[in-house]
């Protein structure tokens, strides 16, 4: 079965800084699609950023950036320039043909002014 | 479109009685998603259709909990006879396809149950 492990329940990150959330999972397959979605406290999942396996190419999406390993099946999350409204839960997703969605445990950022 | 509209945003129900969550996925999505939210177990994956058929129920948890797509614009998710263990958010999400393989969620129903 596929798995996706977020060893961090909890991170926090002074304002303006970059802070980076882990995530790695295991799967047989080849071909596959990586997320990452935010949940802020109104509890609306909103896709951060989104890297397709079978790119080389790491995803960028404004202050977001992904640093994803295929090897090492490690996808992490570098937010660059913290600020008060990124602090949510995040969850890494990993997801096959069919896109049903297998989620991890979800990090928790807090941002400090 | 306004995105994925579940309803209602909030349930409190008495244990026993039978709850219906509902969502309207996006227009023209081929795939509905049901997916429930518990801090024990996290998100995970009730049940997914395409084009209205449901494809994989192997998350549901037991024959209490059944699910509905009638209909290309709706779909249900009905707990009955509902219990305490049940509370929990859930969400409805849809996706395009194969092709564009982003899922869009609805804002979740938080159901406790008493």
């Amino acid at each position: 079965a596929q798995t996706v492990t977020q060893s961090q329940p909890e991170m926090s990150v002074q304002e303006a800084e970059t802070v980076t959330l882990s995530c790695t999972y295991d799967t047989s397959e080849s071909d596959y699609y990586l997320f990452w979605y935010k949940q802020p406290p109104s509890r609306q999942m909103i896709l951060v950023i989104r890297q397709e396996a079978y790119k080389q190419q790491n995803a960028t999406e404004n202050r977001f950036s992904v640093n994803f390993q295929k090897a090492a099946k490690s996808f992490s999350l570098k937010i660059s320039d913290s600020q008060l409204g990124d602090a949510a839960m995040y969850f890494c997703a990993w997801e096959t043909s069919g896109s049903r969605l297998t989620f991890g445990e979800g990090t928790q950022l807090t941002v400090n002014p | 479109d306004a995105g994925v509209i579940q309803s209602p945003r909030h349930e409190v129900t008495e244990m026993g009685q039978e709850v219906t969550l509902r969502c309207k996925p996006i227009s023209g999505h081929d795939y509905l998603f049901w997916y429930r939210q518990t801090m024990m177990r996290g998100l995970e994956l009730l049940i997914y259709f395409n084009n209205n058929v449901p494809i994989d129920d192997s998350g549901m948890p037991e024959d209490r909990f059944s699910a509905k797509m009638p209909n290309a614009s709706f779909s249900t998710l009905k707990i009955q006879p509902s219990e305490p263990r049940d509370s929990a958010v859930y969400f409805c999400a849809s996706s395009p396809g194969q092709e564009n393989t982003e899922a869009f969620f609805g804002q979740g129903t938080r159901l406790t149950v008493v």
